[in-house]
């Protein structure tokens, strides 16, 4: 799987947009993008997975860009609720992984009042 | 459909004890997956099970021993804790297949070796 890296940390006031970059220059064809993240000692929470294409759901839009080296998980209107540990991760899901992910340090993510 | 269940909560042992983390979902998922979590440290997985009867060492599973059960269940043994093996311990399991599949996490077991 490609490696990614994030920023340590990002802050956000509350009800602004929340744009958390990831950069996986080394991502190859069958590599899908997924975000998760993990509010404190809970277990981590799915958010997200992208191949190319944007994608968007209930709880954020997920942008790549065209060279695919590249993502941003965009949380548009951020609450404190949303402060948590994002791990962007990369990985083939057809390969022979079997699903398993390599988390990273991630972003601590903070909202502030 | 209580997802991902994992018993117990908490746990505190002496150096050389065992015991048994289990983990249960009601998802009819095929893999399931053993993860811990050391403090300020990402996920690091332990061992997974790709489907029921098959089990696959991960990226540290020294000192660990796993069971699939059946497609519901998938036990974590620690045979001889260790201080070093103090950690939160997180279970999950995916569907599988292709680009649509996305892991569902336990809310873990908080296990101190003294």
């Amino acid at each position: 799987d490609a490696k990614t890296t994030q920023p340590p940390s990002m802050d956000c006031a509350e009800g602004r947009a929340a744009n958390l970059p990831c950069n996986h220059s080394t991502i190859s064809g069958n590599e899908y993008v997924y975000w998760y993240r993990q509010i404190h000692s809970q277990g981590p929470q799915y958010i997200i997975h992208g191949l190319k294409n944007n994608e968007t759901n209930e709880m954020a839009s997920l942008i790549i860009t065209e060279d695919r080296k590249s993502s941003t998980l965009i949380l548009p209107h951020a609450t404190l609720r949303d402060t948590a540990v994002y791990y962007c991760i990369v990985r083939d899901p057809g390969g022979t992984s079997y699903g398993k992910l390599t988390f990273g340090q991630g972003t601590i993510l903070t909202v502030h009042p | 459909n209580a997802g991902v269940t994992q018993t117990p909560k908490f746990q505190v042992l002496k150096t050389g004890q065992s015991m048994t983390l289990q983990c249960a979902q009601d998802m009819n998922h095929n893999s399931m997956y053993w993860y811990r979590q050391d403090p300020g440290m990402g996920l690091r997985l332990i061992y997974y099970s790709a489907s029921e009867g098959t089990t696959d060492k991960g990226e540290v599973p020294n000192g660990y021993n796993v069971s699939r059960l059946n497609k519901r269940e998938f036990s974590l043994r620690l045979e001889s804790a260790a201080p070093s093996q103090t950690s939160v311990y997180f279970c999950a399991s995916t569907s599988g297949g292709g680009g649509r599949d996305t892991q569902y996490f336990g809310p873990g077991t908080r296990l101190t070796v003294l």
